[in-house]
Order: C-alpha cells, then structure tokens, then sequence
C-alpha cells in the first residue's frame, strides 16, 4: 500500500536549534516526494520536492531509498518556520498522499 | 491572478441535506485537484480533472460524492445526503500542467463542512 508517515505529531524546538521533521514512505515504484507547509491562517503551499535537489528557507530533505525516508532538516530554526508540515508521495502522477502532518513550533 | 478561491469558506449543513462546494482554479491551469482533511489529518485526495474530463476519481468516498468541471475551469464538489462524517475541510488545488509531479499545485483556502 502507498502511505506516507509522520511519526510526531508535535514537534518542539528553540529558536537557533537544528530541527528534523520524520517522514518515511511505502511506495513499490521510484516515489516522488514532497514537502508542504502551511503557516498560520495561510493555504498550504509547495515547500520543497525532492527531484529538485533544492533548499528552500534553509530546508533540505534528502531521499533515503533504504530507509525510505524523506525527512526534513534545517540546521537553524527560526520562529518564522513554526507551521504545520506535510510530506507527500505522488502517486500515479496526480493522486498525492499526504501524511497526517508535523506542527512544529520554535521557541524564542 | 488572485490564486484559487473557494466558496463558501464555511458550510453547516443538516444530515441528510445536500452542498455544493465550488472552486475556482487559476486561470489557464490545466489540472484540478479536491481533497478532503478531516480534523487532525492530512489532506485525502478525493478526485482530478484534466481539463474538463475528469480522468480520476478513485478517492470519493460514495457515490454521494459527485465532481465536475463542465467547461474545464470552476468545479463544483457536491455532496448528495450529507453524513456526519462528511464533516471536513474540502481543498481545491490547481496546477498548470498534467499531473502533480513536475507542475506545483496551488491550494485554495478550503470549505470547512460541518453535518450536523
């Protein structure tokens, strides 16, 4: 079965302090994945995709097809990145499956 | 463009009743995209259209769940005889090519649905 788990629901760190959101997938086929933010009274919005190789707001996530993980990092937390997260697995090119999402909440 | 909207934002519907949930996508976006997020969850997709033809529809949980996008731009979601587990945010998503794998899908704000 396609799935994607988030393991933490909440996820607390202080401003300053590295932070790594889990995300680990089931997929039989070669999984595109994805990471969704959604800030405060905000839509949720495209964070990053892994075939891009990119770093957005100081995030990677780096693909790990033995561990079939995709989690996300940033070395340096900062208030503005407290948010609600999803990871996200492209199934047959239009059917995305989302986790149930991380809340992270950084500390002053 | 001002990005997808939807309306209404909010809907309180009595059980059994029926909704109809509307989404306007971005202009000339190609594909677009209902998904469901129940409290606590994440979003579920529900169904995708191409266009106008609806080329997937594998997510809808009944046949009470019924989409369209007659003239390939605004959807309509509806709900026949609403249930209390209908009670949800309903997303709306569109993006500029086929698929989501190469092309970002842009995300309305939601309808949040309560049956009661």
């Amino acid at each position: 079965a396609q799935r994607v788990t988030q393991p933490e629901k909440l996820l607390s760190v202080f401003k300053g302090a590295p932070v790594e959101l889990k995300c680990n997938y089931s997929y039989s086929g070669s999984p595109e994945l994805f990471w969704y933010v959604q800030y405060s009274r905000q839509r949720l919005q495209l964070l990053l995709r892994h075939i891009s190789r990119e770093s957005i707001k100081g995030f990677t996530a780096d693909l790990n097809k033995g561990e079939t993980s995709f989690h996300l990092k940033k070395p340096f937390a900062q208030e503005e990145d407290s948010a609600m997260y999803y990871c996200a697995l492209n199934v047959n090119n239009n059917d995305m499956r989302f986790g149930a999402g991380t809340r992270l909440t950084v500390k002053p | 463009g001002a990005g997808v909207s939807q309306s209404p934002r909010y809907k309180v519907a009595k059980r059994g009743q029926d909704v109809a949930l509307r989404c306007d996508p971005i202009s000339g976006h190609v594909s677009l995209f209902w998904y469901q997020q129940a409290l606590g969850q994440g979003p579920e997709f529900l169904t995708y259209f191409q266009n106008e033809a609806q080329l997937d529809k594998s997510g809808l949980p009944s046949d009470r769940f019924f989409a369209e996008r007659p003239e390939g731009s605004v959807s309509t979601l509806k709900i026949q005889r609403t249930q209390q587990e209908d009670s949800a945010v309903y997303l709306c998503a569109s993006s500029l090519g086929f698929g989501g794998v190469a092309y970002e899908q842009y995300f309305g704000p939601g309808t949040r649905l309560t049956v009661t």
